[in-house]
């Protein structure tokens, strides 16, 4: 069962464009919503995280948003660079449990 | 210190040997998180400690993996008689408190069964 749906599965932005990945969720126990952002050879690096009480969190030029009753969250990359070129892995946390389940990934490229 | 390390970076193993893989986590963190990695796929929830024990091992696939934490923490990842499927990158990652809320990914472990 995956329980973190994860969409599109790559994507090609031009330099400066708006990169968007979104995620959706099924168990409505999930309280806490991190991005990670994993180069080739690397492990992942957390970007930003939100919970749910909040339907909007900026970071820079990361910003995620949430939509609780719709089991949404999505990631925005503004003015997206070539080094932000990578794979994104959206996740999601139950309170009574402290692994994170993730979703399967967008391979981002970023053209110059 | 640092991040989490891992050792080896790379490791190839014959169908049927036992392999060992190790974490260094951060200093002072509480929680150690063990997840593999399949080739385009998001890492999968292995096994958790707090300090030293063990208290969720629900994702280990098989009796034949094995983890460890023994002081509470360096921690090894133990694979008996390996096979073909489990040939994965091994991700181990760290958290500074026991609610396991911002985890610090170690670079992984590739493994290779032939």
């Amino acid at each position: 069962q995956q329980q973190v749906k994860q969409s599109p599965q790559s994507l090609i932005v031009q330099k400066g464009g708006i990169s968007i990945i979104n995620c959706a969720y099924e168990n409505t126990a999930f309280d806490y919503f991190p991005w990670y952002q994993q180069f080739p050879g690397k492990g992942p690096a957390l970007l930003i995280a939100i919970r749910p009480d909040v339907s909007e969190k900026k970071e820079g030029r990361f910003t995620i948003s949430f939509n609780k009753s719709a089991k949404q969250f999505s990631l925005h990359i503004m003015d997206s660079q070539p080094g932000d070129s990578a794979t994104y892995f959206c996740a999601a946390r139950r309170g009574s449990a402290r692994q994170l389940t993730f979703g399967s990934g967008t391979q981002l490229t970023v053209l110059p | 210190g640092a991040g989490v390390s891992q050792s080896p970076r790379y490791k190839v193993a014959k169908r049927g040997q036992d392999v060992a893989l190790r974490c260094d986590p951060i200093s002072g963190h509480v929680s150690l998180f063990w997840y593999q990695q399949a080739l385009g796929q998001g890492p999968e929830f292995l096994t958790y400690f707090q300090n030293e024990a063990q208290l969720d091992k629900s994702g280990l696939p098989s009796d034949r993996f094995f983890a460890e934490r023994p002081e509470g923490s360096v921690s090894t990842l133990k694979i008996q008689r390996t096979q073909q499927e489990d040939s994965a990158v091994y991700l181990c990652a760290s958290s500074l408190d026991f609610r396991g809320g911002e985890q610090y990914f170690g670079p992984g472990t590739r493994l290779t069964v032939t």
